[in-house]
């Protein structure tokens, strides 16, 4: 069975920029996350996915970034524009309805200059 | 606010030797996760805890769960330098619905 998958793996991008981070879900995974993981930390969650609608997403600073789950697949998140502080690792994860595991992809590290 | 706390956050130990990992956490909650993430890795699965006195044990890892007392241990035996790692704790705060809050990590160093 495949794993989650997420695109790019690396990005370096100037401030100011707009970056998007993609992710696939593992097949038959309804729901899907979006973490931020800071170095050093655990993951936050930033928002979730229950099919195409976001059941939570109250830690999503939504004045620059935005996600999106269209089909209630694969899913997009997006900065604009990013800030310094915004580097970190970006983890996508997903799980299966009435199932009490998560499912994590490799992250997107991203690095702000 | 739920919050998770590790302890500790830094552990050296020798190969061969028992130790115990502490997690706690501020609020009810009856479902605690154990995660472990190797360096510029994600998060891999190792438990899922899902009751009072729950104990569950894989390989030289054992977990268990006291929500009385708001305390998950992880415990590992005989330890072997493949299991270096930083481990992570997570709490479901919503009661089933999977919004998960993590402890800041215990980063285990195992010395041959």
């Amino acid at each position: 069975e495949a794993g989650v998958v997420q695109s790019p793996r690396y990005k370096i991008i100037e401030k100011k920029q707009p970056v998007a981070f993609w992710c696939n879900p593992i097949s038959g995974h309804n729901t899907l996350y979006w973490y931020l993981q800071n170095l050093g930390q655990g993951p936050e969650l930033l928002i979730r996915y229950e099919n195409e609608e976001a059941v939570d997403d109250s830690q999503l600073p939504k004045d620059r970034f935005s996600a999106e789950r269209l089909k209630g697949v694969d899913s997009t998140l997006k900065i604009q524009p990013a800030e310094l502080g915004d580097s970190a690792v970006y983890l996508c994860a997903s799980s299966a309805y009435n199932q009490e595991t998560q499912y994590f992809g490799p992250g997107t590290r991203l690095l702000v200059l | 606010e739920l919050k998770v706390e590790q302890n500790p956050l830094f552990l050296s130990m020798q190969e061969g030797k028992n130790y115990t990992i502490y997690c706690n956490y501020s609020t009810t909650s009856d479902r605690l996760y154990w995660y472990r993430q190797d360096p510029g890795k994600s998060l891999e699965s190792l438990f899922v805890l899902l009751s009072n006195g729950a104990v569950k044990q894989e390989g030289r890892l054992m977990a268990s769960l006291d929500t009385k007392a708001r305390l998950s241990t992880l415990h590992i035996t005989a330890a072997v330098h493949d299991l270096s790692a930083t481990y992570f704790c997570a709490v479901d705060s919503n009661f089933g619905n999977e919004k998960l809050t993590f402890g800041t990590g215990t980063r285990l160093t195992i010395i041959p």
